[in-house]
């Protein structure tokens, strides 16, 4: 039972123009999200996140969006660059006093950056 | 800053060898966690631990067992180890009581195969 998902394995897209990864989730119990980046050979670094009462978060040519009424969050990197190429993560926190202090991955996206 | 630093980064054991793997971190953080990253899937949560000398189990923790004796380290035991659990192992950790905008901070991952 796959709560978060990311559908596309793989996304390919030209330098400078907007990469969109998309992530969906089926539990509304979740109300914190984020986003990790991974390089071959190395763990998840911490890239952006947003909290279920905003629907955009944005830091740099990062932007999240989450679409609650969907379960639904996308990360656009504007302009993409060569070295956003990595694969990326989303995860889904449960709610605080829930009890589950962990987050939910999924499956992950490989972004492309072409030069 | 070293951050979370993984020992060893790889390994290969054979079935029914027993191994530990090690994980500390320098940031005074109270939360760390085990994770396994298998191809197709996410990153699953085997254990975790909320402070020195306490563990809870994650998703998958059979065939695994921690300890939290020190608070800058969480270490993972293979008691018996099975090709199953042929995976790229993470740790992490993340600060107490600061339920959102917590990010988990990630060692480097250990590659570890089991013939």
């Amino acid at each position: 039972d796959q709560q978060v998902k990311q559908n596309s394995p793989s996304l390919s897209v030209q330098e400078g123009r907007i990469s969109i990864l998309n992530c969906d989730y089926t539990n509304s119990m979740f109300d914190y999200f984020l986003w990790y980046k991974k390089y071959p050979a190395e763990g998840p670094t911490f890239l952006i996140s947003i909290s279920s009462i905003k629907d955009k978060n944005e830091d740099g040519r990062f932007t999240v969006f989450l679409n609650k009424s969907a379960k639904h969050l996308s990360l656009h990197i504007v302009p993409s660059q060569p070295g956003d190429s990595a694969v990326y993560f989303c995860a889904a926190m449960p709610q605080a006093g829930s009890g589950t202090y962990k987050y939910i991955f999924g499956t992950g996206t490989r972004l492309k950056v072409l030069a | 800053n070293a951050g979370v630093t993984q020992t060893p980064k790889f390994r290969v054991l054979k079935t029914g060898q027993s191994m530990t793997l090690l994980c500390a971190q320098d940031m005074n953080h109270e939360y760390m966690y085990w994770y396994r990253q298998d191809p197709g899937m996410g990153l699953r949560l085997i254990h975790y631990s909320v402070g020195e000398g306490t563990t809870a189990k994650g998703e998958v923790p059979d065939g695994y067992n921690v300890s939290r004796l020190k608070k800058q380290n969480f270490l993972l035991g293979l008691e018996s180890a099975a090709p199953s659990q042929t995976s790229v192992y993470f740790c992490a950790s993340s600060f107490r009581g600061l339920f959102y905008n917590q990010p988990q901070h990630f060692g480097d991952g250990t590659r570890l195969s089991i013939l």
